[in-house]
């Protein structure tokens, strides 16, 4: 199974500043990437797939980057709400595999 | 709109079963795959497997085959998961999403297993 690795396992973050978490592949998995946000208590959310494209309703501070191996989700400019976990997941191949997750936490 | 909701809270000992369901509106349930994912409390996502409404095709990761089974009742857009000899590990949320980039999740389903 594909093995995915996120880092840092906490990002601390003052308001309106900029995030960068990684996620990487234990092998490729083109654009078949998803980045979802994990609020306590509540399901996660699409943010973004295929690697870069923005779901519905997304604001566009959130941008993802990458394809193969290594992947990143850019929050531009931090708002109070975005302050959650975060996790990468692969659909490429069976079994899908999330990575373990980043939690972007106030500073 | 797009919705995914869910059966209730279970409470089951060790060794039985559970059956937790999922009912869509708001498109067509054929059209697209659901997927299981679990999580235990304080715990990352785990993708439990998938299934096609439309074939009733299934997927199960490695780790739960031969314990769960998933189905589906399209007259009622609903999916169905069973999992089977339960333990006290399995005790998680467990979630239904539709699509392999899970667009729509339900709210998930609360199993505690214990004696």
């Amino acid at each position: 199974e594909i093995v995915m690795t996120q880092s840092p396992a906490t990002l601390s973050v003052s308001p309106g500043e900029r995030a960068t978490l990684s996620c990487r592949a234990s092998q490729s998995v083109s654009s078949n990437l998803a980045w979802y946000q994990q609020k306590p208590g509540q399901a996660p959310r699409l943010l973004i797939y295929g690697a870069s494209t923005r779901a519905t309703g997304i604001p566009a501070r959130f941008s993802g980057s990458g394809s193969g191996t290594e992947f990143t989700l850019t929050i531009s400019s931090l708002q109070s709400e975005d302050f959650a976990v975060y996790y990468c997941q692969q659909y490429n191949n069976w079994p899908l595999t999330f990575g373990q997750g980043t939690k972007v936490e106030i500073k | 709109q797009v919705q995914l909701v869910q059966s209730g809270a279970e409470v089951k000992k060790p060794g039985a079963s559970v059956k937790v369901s999922c009912k869509a509106s708001g498109y067509t349930f054929t059209s697209y795959d659901i997927n299981w994912v679990r999580q235990a409390t304080g715990q990352g996502l785990e993708w439990m497997g998938w299934m096609n409404p439309n074939s009733g095709n299934t997927g199960y990761a490695q780790k739960f085959q031969g314990r769960v089974t998933m189905t589906r009742n399209t007259s009622i857009s609903t999916a169905y998961m069973e999992l089977s000899s339960l333990r006290s590990e399995d005790t998680a949320v467990y979630y239904c999403a539709r699509k392999s980039d899970s667009d729509y999740w339900g709210q998930g389903t609360l199993v505690t297993v214990s004696s």
